[in-house]
């Protein structure tokens, strides 16, 4: 089995401070996918990243993808109370049977 | 708007029921996905089904088994529910392609007493 290790599990900053969320593996995946969830709803796809050493940016938020595929990290400059959720980052483990999913990191951002 | 959309939000059942999960997708997806929730396990796959009438294990199938009879409709079944599957379950779809995106649906919270 294909495990994807996400830190911090837990993470509580105040508005306006910058952080960075880690998911790594040992594995190699094709692809890893990040996704936010917030209470009482499903995971919401942010962003795939698909080779290796991609950066994408997505406002203030910046996803790199490992130089081997084995790893991903996102970055949030100046965060927002509205980053507040779950997130989740997944390994596409190829053909159609579902993504590997890290535990998540919970964000709390304080106003 | 896309939807994939699951039948309860909260549900309660006894040690023992069988329990039916529904799941309706809107986007004419081929893979259809069942995960469940739980609090410092993350998602874990349960089944999934990439066509009509077919279906493959994911990594916890004990317990647990599946009907996709039509290609929007994909169910989750409990044949004798017990206290250890008390769990947040989220169904899913996808076109076929390897990275395609996973849409979600807001999750069935299960509890059975």
């Amino acid at each position: 089995t294909q495990l994807l290790e996400q830190s911090p599990q837990f993470l509580s900053i105040q508005e306006g401070e910058n952080l960075t969320v880690y998911c790594n593996s040992s594995s190699v995946f094709s692809s890893l996918q990040w996704y936010r969830q917030e209470p009482g709803e499903g995971p919401v796809l942010l962003v795939t990243v698909v080779t290796g050493g991609e950066v994408k940016k997505l406002k203030r938020l910046t996803f790199q993808f490992g130089d081997a595929r084995k790893d991903s990290s996102l970055h949030i400059t100046a965060a927002q109370p509205g980053d507040t959720g779950l997130y989740l980052c997944a390994g596409a483990r190829g053909g159609a049977d579902g993504l590997t999913f890290g535990k998540g990191t919970h964000l709390i951002i304080q106003p | 708007d896309v939807k994939v959309t699951q039948s309860s939000r909260y549900l309660v059942k006894r040690t023992g029921e069988k329990v039916f999960l529904e799941c309706v997708q809107d986007m004419d997806h081929e893979n259809m996905f069942w995960y469940r929730q739980d609090p410092g396990l993350g998602l874990r796959l349960i089944y999934f089904s990439y066509d009509v009438k077919m279906k493959e294990k994911g990594d916890i199938p004990e317990g647990y088994s599946v009907s996709r009879e039509k290609k929007e409709r994909f169910s989750l079944i409990l044949e004798s529910a017990s206290t250890n599957q008390t769990s947040m379950y989220l169904c899913a779809s996808s076109l076929p392609a390897t990275n395609e995106k996973l849409f979600f649906g807001s999750g069935t919270q299960l509890s059975v007493l």
